[in-house]
């Protein structure tokens, strides 16, 4: 199965300002998600991203919020902009695999101050 | 109702009992998933299922389509299997989560 490095691990920042998420995949995927668990919550699928197109908002989440990039067939970004304590969470990348099914990222823990 | 209900929520056993954790889901998939989320936050697929059983190493996960019900299954517990463990449906590309399920195994 393939392997996703995700960073930073963890960050602590400030209000008003933005942290952009970055996810490497050691080999080619066709799509990749990412997902929000905010404290004592389950997983929520913020966006799915495919190489070569605009990503794909869940309701409630919105490009200007949360903008993703998908340059190429192993990499994305997601960065979470203007935050506010309420973004504190975990945000997870995941990969569709074929055949395996699907690989996570080792999350990003963000506090919001 | 949510889509994807877990039980129990917590579950605290002693080293070497047997766990079972059950998921029931009320929508059409096309897989259901085992996760395993560690206090880190990054989440392990532990198992891929469309029907009957899979096993690996002291887990077992098995699936009742008819009945739109799962478990997953820890024999002989130990410690390092504390973690929480997630059943997610597949349908489409998309997953759908369920709760969660809290595991801590005392030595």
């Amino acid at each position: 199965s393939a392997v996703i490095s995700q960073k930073p691990s963890r960050d602590i920042c400030q209000r008003g300002t933005s942290l952009t998420i970055q996810c490497q995949v050691d080999s080619q995927v066709t799509m990749m998600f990412w997902y929000r668990q905010q404290p004592g919550q389950s997983l929520t699928l913020i966006a799915t991203a495919n190489q070569g197109s605009e990503a794909t908002y869940e309701s409630g989440f919105v490009i200007d919020k949360f903008p993703i990039s998908r340059p190429n067939l192993t990499f994305s970004t997601l960065t979470v902009s203007n935050m506010s304590p309420e973004d504190s969470s975990i945000y997870l990348c995941s990969a569709s695999v074929r055949g395996y099914g699907y690989t996570f990222g080792s999350g990003t823990r963000l506090t919001v101050v | 109702k949510n889509e994807v209900e877990q039980s129990p929520q917590n579950l605290t056993a002693q080293e070497g009992e047997f766990i079972t954790i059950n998921c029931s889901y009320s929508v059409g998939i096309s897989a259901l998933h085992w996760l395993q989320q560690h206090p880190g936050g990054g989440i392990v697929s532990l198992f891929m299922l469309s029907s009957g059983k899979k096993k690996h190493g002291r887990l077992i996960a098995t699936i009742n389509i008819q009945e739109k019900h799962s478990s997953l299954h820890i024999t002989a517990s130990h410690p390092r299997d504390s973690a929480v463990y997630i059943c997610a449906v597949q349908a489409g590309n998309k997953l759908t989560f369920g709760g969660g399920t809290r595991v801590l195994v005392k030595p």
